[in-house]
């Protein structure tokens, strides 16, 4: 069975501060790691994508995997109130690129 | 930016009926899914296709379903009798390579009654 693990939140963070969101997964073949966006109602928005261990840094945006923990996580600097939305950890697994295993997501709401 | 296009956006049907679900695919993608959303649950794959055919199909993907890409453009998923359960929000997707990510479109929200 392919898991990814997330905290389902909510998570809360005021206006300004940095959000992290965790995922974990439990194939060690899996191979790349993504992070959605989905607001209420609407579909997944890929936000980032990350293969080699480390940190990837998009704008307020950073990606942080570690194959050995099986982890994979998801910063967002100076946090908005238009960054509240349900973030989503997709992984894919190396032998079968056919599909990606969704974690079912963290609410994060950001304060004004 | 390319868009992967979904129609209809809303579609409630009664129980037993068909319904088909349209997807039009980023024009110079290989790579076509369909992914279903149950209201407060997890994002779940249905099935992929590419080269004309379905690569992977998961175990929701049952007799009922069926996915075609008619024309070259269009990429459409019947159910042929619905049941209650089937009631969700449908993704389709594409990708030009999956370490790349999908594109999902808009979604079509299917009510069945």
């Amino acid at each position: 069975q392919k898991e990814v693990e997330q905290n389902s939140g909510p998570l809360s963070v005021p206006e300004g501060a940095i959000a992290s969101l965790n995922c974990t997964y439990s194939d060690r073949g899996s191979q790349s790691f993504f992070w959605y966006r989905q607001y209420s109602g609407k579909s997944p928005e890929l936000i980032m994508f990350i293969y080699s261990n480390g940190d990837k840094e998009d704008g307020r945006f950073t990606a942080q995997l570690n194959k050995a923990s099986q982890y994979v996580s998801l910063l967002i600097r100076d946090s908005q109130p238009s960054d509240s939305a349900t973030y989503l950890c997709a992984v894919n697994i190396l032998y079968n690129f056919n599909k990606f295993y969704f974690g079912s997501g963290t609410k994060l709401n950001v304060k004004p | 930016e390319p868009e992967v296009t979904q129609t209809p956006s809303h579609q409630v049907t009664q129980m037993g009926q068909e319904v088909i679900l349209r997807c039009v695919p980023i024009s110079n993608h290989l790579y076509f899914y369909w992914y279903r959303q149950i209201l407060g649950q997890k994002v779940e794959f249905l099935v992929s296709f590419y080269n004309n055919e379905i690569s992977e199909k998961s175990e929701i993907f049952d007799d009922q379903f069926s996915v075609e890409r008619p024309d070259g453009s269009n990429f459409t998923l019947k159910i042929r009798s619905t049941k209650l359960e089937d009631s969700a929000m449908y993704f389709c997707a594409s990708s030009g390579g999956v370490r790349f990510g999908y594109t999902f479109g808009s979604g079509t929200r299917l009510t069945v009654v």
